[in-house]
């Protein structure tokens, strides 16, 4: 149990181009979801915690317009960057959570590359 | 601050036992999640402590001593595929998940 689906895999895309990634609770109800970066040989940085029906909580230095997320349901939370740069490349991951103090579960991820 | 402390790196041989300490000091415990990260993928949970104690898991087993604010990761009979990060995390009282950086675990033949 406790399946998290994260697409797409991969973005490869030119610089200016908004892209949006979808993450899914597939097998239970996530009141919160999480969005992470993650740079080449670096730690996880959480970007944003989300709770269905509300706005995202953003951490310091993320830029709420840059990184919208829409959590709309209990399965379904999604994360656009806009007009995104070359320096928006990274490995961005998702998780959920049904409830505190539960392990969050990962999406497989989505490598995102602005050429 | 909030704050957790792992080794940045260990080596290991094939075959043998390892430990990965974790040490953390944060406004309150509500748990403590160990999670491994190969190269290139996303975390997968391994094991959740909220009581002091061993919690075994076939190879895996991890320890925790709330009152020493400790806990460690054990692996047993090394594998090649074991070599990944291993992230120690904890929740505090604001439910708030606290990563620390992981632990880069090399495994040798």
């Amino acid at each position: 149990g406790a399946v998290v689906s994260q697409h797409p895999s991969w973005v490869i895309c030119k610089s200016g181009t908004s892209v949006k990634i979808e993450c899914r609770s597939l097998d239970f109800q996530a009141t919160t979801m999480f969005w992470y970066r993650q740079f080449p040989k670096q730690s996880l940085m959480l970007m944003a915690t989300s709770n269905e029906g509300s706005k995202a909580t953003y951490e310091q230095g993320v830029e709420k317009d840059k990184f919208l997320i829409n959590h709309a349901s209990l399965t379904l939370s999604t994360l656009t960057v806009t007009s995104a740069h070359p320096e928006d490349s990274s490995f961005y991951i998702c998780s959920a959570m049904d409830r505190e103090p539960q392990p969050q579960h990962f999406g497989d991820g989505t490598r995102l590359s602005i050429l | 601050g909030q704050n957790i402390d792992q080794p940045t790196e260990m080596t290991a041989t094939e075959g043998a036992i390892v430990q990965i300490n974790c040490t953390y000091q944060t406004s309150g415990f509500n748990g403590l999640f160990w999670y491994q990260q190969h190269a290139g993928e996303a975390p997968t949970f391994l094991s959740y402590n909220v009581l002091d104690g061993l919690e075994e898991k076939g190879r895996f087993s991890s320890f925790l001593s709330r009152s020493k604010g400790y806990s460690y990761l054990l692996l047993k009979e090394l594998q090649m595929k074991d070599s990944a990060s291993y992230l120690c995390a904890v929740i505090n009282s604001n439910y708030q998940l606290i990563w620390g950086a992981g632990t880069k675990l090399i495994i040798k033949p």
